[in-house]
């Protein structure tokens, strides 16, 4: 069966540092992958895509990488603040319709 | 401030009422979505429209009606709802996948209406 998996465990970070998210894809061979920011009771934000012909894009303090060979992707901010807390979740599409299905998503709690 | 603008933000209906909840955006999407989120859960599609047809159904029970009227609007009909159907209802939009040349890929989710069915 398909599955998006991202650390369940919450990450603690101190303030400056960089943390880094995973997410891991199994039976899948998405066209895009995305993340997206989800603070309590509200609806996600679109952060960044990233494309399967794409290793690697940048964004601000924000970069994603994309192996399709190991069925990954790492999200790092870097300079990691407080502000950054919330919870993050990766997204897969494929490259026919309009679906778009998250993973677990992942809480990072950033210390100051 | 979302783009997506969903009414209203909570509902409270007992398990025989029935209600609606809306959603509208004007950026000119042709792809609209509803998702439902669960505490602690990631968002889980329920329907997607595609140039105001239903292209996706994610097996919802027949008690979730979805209606697209027209290009900006998107609701969802409540009907004989269960305890367990409360939760976080999202609608997004964005361009369309198999349309659109520059498929940025991005939803913008509306802010959720909050359900609990008693």
């Amino acid at each position: 069966s398909q599955k998006i998996e991202q650390n369940s465990e919450a990450l603690n970070i101190q303030e400056g540092k960089t943390a880094t998210l995973t997410c891991n894809y199994t039976n899948y061979s998405p066209a895009y992958l995305q993340w997206y920011r989800q603070d309590p009771g509200r609806g996600p934000v679109f952060l960044l895509l990233i494309r399967e012909n794409e290793k690697e894009k940048r964004k601000e303090r924000l970069k994603v990488t994309f192996d399709t060979t190991l069925k990954q992707s790492l999200f790092h901010i870097t300079a990691s603040q407080p502000a950054d807390s919330a919870t993050y979740l990766c997204a897969l599409v494929r490259a026919a319709g309009n679906k778009l299905t998250f993973g677990g998503g992942t809480r990072v709690l950033v210390k100051p | 401030d979302t783009e997506v603008t969903q009414t209203p933000k909570h509902l409270v209906m007992g398990m025989t009422n029935k209600k609606s909840l809306k959603c509208e955006q004007h950026m000119g999407h042709r792809a609209m979505y509803w998702y439902k989120q669960k505490a602690k859960k990631p968002p889980e599609l329920m329907f997607v429209y595609s140039y105001e047809k239903l292209s996706i159904n994610e097996s919802v029970p027949s008690r979730f009606s979805p209606e697209c009227p027209n290009s900006s609007l998107l609701n969802l009909h409540l009907h004989a709802l269960q305890p367990e159907d409360s939760a976080l209802y999202l609608c997004a939009s964005s361009q369309d996948l198999s349309t659109s040349g520059t498929y940025t890929g991005e939803l913008f989710f509306g802010e959720g209406s909050r359900l609990t069915v008693l």
